[in-house]
C-alpha cells in the first residue's frame, strides 16, 4: 500500500460546482498535512495547511480525520482558474521529508 | 524574497554526458530536497538535507546520481553518465522545520 493515496481523476466539473477530493495516508504517526496545487508545467505550490480542527480559506475547506487517516479538500463555487492538479502531502515527523500523493487532476469547464 | 532558485531551467544533453543541476534555497531554510517528476511516476524524493547534512538518499536511483550541499545557500545534483531514462523535471525545494515546502521552478532535463 502506498503511503499517500489519491483518486487520480480527472474530475471534470462545470464552473460554480462544488468538488471534493479525498486523500488517505498509511502512517498513523503522521503529524503535518498539506494540500499543494500544481499547474501544468509549473512547480507545486502550497495551497493550505490542514489542521486537526479543520480550516477554511475563502472557497477552500480542508478537513483532517485522524481516526480514519484521511484528509479532504472541498472547493466551492469552482472557477476556471482552479483547474490544476491537487497534491496531498503528509509529514510523519518534523525534520523528516514530506510524502506527496500522486495528485488529483481537476478541470473546471465553462 | 527571491524564492528557491534553480538553474538551468532547461537542459538538453546527449547520453553519456555529465549533467549538473543547481539550487539556491530560501535564506534561513534549513532543509533542502531534490525531487524528480515524470508522468509515469509522479513526484519522487531523491535526497534531502537538514542543515547541509544528507539525511536520506534512499531515493537516489543509482550511483550515477550524486548530490552535495557544501553550504546553506547552495546544492547540486549531478548525473554522470546521463541516460535517456533520466529525462524528467527535477525540482529543488526548501523549508524550515515543520513548515510546507517552497519549490523552485524546476529544471527540465532531456537526455537524447
Amino acid at each position: 500500500r502506498k503511503e499517500v493515496e489519491q483518486d487520480p481523476g480527472p474530475f471534470n466539473v462545470p464552473e460554480g460546482a462544488t468538488v471534493a477530493f479525498n486523500c488517505t495516508y498509511s502512517n498513523s504517526a503522521s503529524q503535518s498535512f498539506f494540500w499543494y496545487r500544481q499547474d501544468c508545467r509549473k512547480e507545486p505550490k502550497l495551497l493550505m495547511s490542514v489542521y486537526s480542527s479543520g480550516n477554511e480559506d475563502g472557497r477552500f475547506t480542508a478537513q483532517l480525520n485522524r481516526a480514519s487517516q484521511y484528509i479532504s479538500l472541498l472547493i466551492r463555487d469552482s472557477k476556471l482558474s482552479d483547474s490544476a492538479t491537487y497534491l496531498c502531502v503528509v509529514n510523519a515527523r518534523i525534520g523528516q521529508n514530506f510524502v506527496f500523493g500522486p495528485g488529483t487532476r481537476l478541470s473546471v469547464l465553462p | 524574497d527571491a524564492g528557491v532558485i534553480q538553474s538551468p531551467r532547461h537542459e538538453v544533453t546527449e547520453m553519456g554526458q555529465e549533467v549538473t543541476l543547481r539550487c539556491k534555497p530560501i535564506s534561513g531554510h534549513n532543509s533542502l530536497f531534490w525531487y524528480r517528476q515524470t508522468m509515469m511516476r509522479g513526484l519522487e524524493l531523491l535526497i534531502y538535507f537538514n542543515n547541509n547534512v544528507p539525511i536520506d538518499d534512499s531515493g537516489m536511483p543509482e550511483d550515477r546520481f550524486s548530490a552535495k550541499m557544501p553550504n546553506a545557500s547552495f546544492s547540486t545534483l549531478k548525473i554522470q553518465p546521463s541516460e535517456p531514462r533520466d529525462s524528467a523535471v527535477y525540482f529543488c525545494a526548501s523549508s524550515s522545520l515543520g513548515r510546507g515546502y517552497t519549490f523552485g521552478s524546476g529544471t527540465r532535463l532531456t537526455v537524447v
